[in-house]
């Protein structure tokens, strides 16, 4: 069975700091990967998506990598601010409606 | 645009009670569905996905049921309600390539 891990479970940074979340999957078989964000409370929003052949998506001062064969992905985020401060899940497909997911990272940003 | 509404936003039921919740998407057709619970401090898990009208596979053995009376309708039902259902509850929607999560349902059961 697919097992999700990311770390760390939390982090502070300073606003204006770059940062690196970190995310690694047990069976390197996906279909894709896809990092959210979560605010407390809320739903969660879909920030990346990377297909199993692709090497990295950017979407503004995010960028997401993939290495399938090492089962490992991870969540760049540059000049970070007080706005990013959410939980971040990444999650990796395996089947048609088989999303496994990490247990998250807590980001606080400090202003 | 497609969007997915949630309701209620927030819950408190008595154990024992019955449960509805529902879940709507706008904008797509014969979307795959999705319901999943977060517990605190635990990660997503996935209760039940539905390919369509009808259609519903479970993933995890519980007193939680869920039904699909229409294309863009998803409900989570039970009957009576545990202790250990407390949590969110994240209704999903899916393109076959990238998962759409609705705002989300707060269910405390005391």
């Amino acid at each position: 069975k697919q097992e999700v891990t990311q770390i760390p479970a939390a982090l502070s940074v300073p606003e204006g700091e770059n940062l690196v979340l970190n995310c690694s999957f047990t069976d390197s078989a996906i279909y894709n990967l896809q990092w959210f964000r979560q605010d407390p409370g809320k739903g969660l929003t879909s920030l990346l998506l990377i297909q199993s052949s692709q090497r990295e998506q950017t979407s503004g001062r995010l960028n997401a990598s993939l290495d399938k064969s090492s089962g490992r992905s991870t969540l760049y985020i540059a000049a970070s601010q007080p706005g990013d401060s959410a939980t971040y899940l990444c999650a990796v497909r395996t089947g048609a409606n088989n999303l496994f997911f990490g247990t998250g990272t807590r980001l606080t940003v400090i202003p | 645009s497609q969007t997915i509404h949630q309701w209620p936003a927030t819950l408190v039921q008595p154990v024992g009670s019955p449960l509805s919740l529902e879940c709507t998407v706008e904008g797509t057709s014969n979307p795959n569905l999705y319901w999943y619970r977060q517990a605190a401090g635990r990660g997503l898990q996935l209760l039940f996905y539905s390919v369509g009208i009808g259609q519903i596979s479970s993933e995890v053995p519980q007193n939680l049921s869920a039904s699909r009376p229409q294309d863009r309708q998803f409900i989570l039902s039970s009957k009576k309600l545990l202790l250990s259902d407390s949590g969110f509850y994240l209704c999903a929607w899916s393109d076959r390539l990238e998962q759409y999560f609705g705002p989300g349902t707060r269910l405390t059961v005391t």
